[in-house]
């Protein structure tokens, strides 16, 4: 595709309720990135893949987060048992190794 | 405190005026990107800088790597370039080297007509 798509733009979960987010990257780009972002406030990194290996998921907030890319290219975020906290836009992009990322829309996520 | 810092967080100008928005950072990097995110879009690289200066357009990026600084100017504002701007910065030596962004909290730009 033209650019970096995230699905659904927009989601609103019970709490208590597991959410998947999806990211698909511009074709070609080994780097994929999750970050998430709060009303106000700059985005902050959760996880890394270089191809369909997660390298680095230090900011991930808890083990109710979970990320994967399984063939190196799609990847989901996904968040079991959502809790208000989790109410954030969270971002993916992606990037040729070590070069300008490319973002996607984001999906906004409310937990109620 | 935030290893990125900008300022101002708000910014409201009249259209014509020039505008600045200044980013310090208290780490070594190894790029800084300046960032643009319309409300409810996503986010699009304006600049990824090491050193001294580019330009595009009416947009200008600075950055002193000694003094830890970067400035974002736009010359002739328009009520189009409403809205928030975000520098990022790539550590450098010592520090991750496959793409991790550190990011400001952004700065909020309203440009009136």
């Amino acid at each position: 595709g033209a650019g970096v798509s995230q699905s659904p733009r927009y989601k609103v979960a019970k709490r208590g309720q597991d959410v998947a987010l999806r990211c698909d990257p511009i074709s070609g780009h080994v780097s994929l990135f999750w970050y998430q972002q709060a009303l106000g406030q700059g985005p902050e990194f959760l996880t890394y893949f270089q191809n369909e290996a997660q390298l680095d998921k230090s900011g991930l907030p808890s083990d109710r987060f979970f990320a994967e890319r399984p063939e190196g290219s799609v990847s989901t975020l996904k968040i079991q048992r959502t809790q208000q906290e989790d109410s954030a836009v969270y971002l993916c992009a992606s990037s040729l190794q070590g070069s300008e990322q490319f973002f996607g829309p984001g999906t906004r996520l409310t937990v109620l | 405190k935030n290893e990125v810092e900008q300022s101002p967080q708000n910014l409201t100008a009249q259209e014509g005026e020039f505008i600045t928005i200044n980013c310090s950072y208290s780490v070594g990097i190894s790029a800084l990107h300046w960032l643009q995110q319309h409300p409810g879009g996503g986010i699009v690289s304006l600049f990824m800088l090491s050193s001294g200066k580019k330009k595009h357009g009416r947009l200008i990026a600075t950055i002193n790597i000694q003094e830890k600084h970067s400035s974002l100017h736009i010359t002739a504002s328009h009520p189009r370039d409403s809205a928030v701007y975000i520098c990022a910065v790539l550590l450098g030596a010592g520090g991750t080297s496959y793409g991790k962004l550190t990011f400001g909290q952004g700065t909020i730009l309203t440009v009136h007509p």
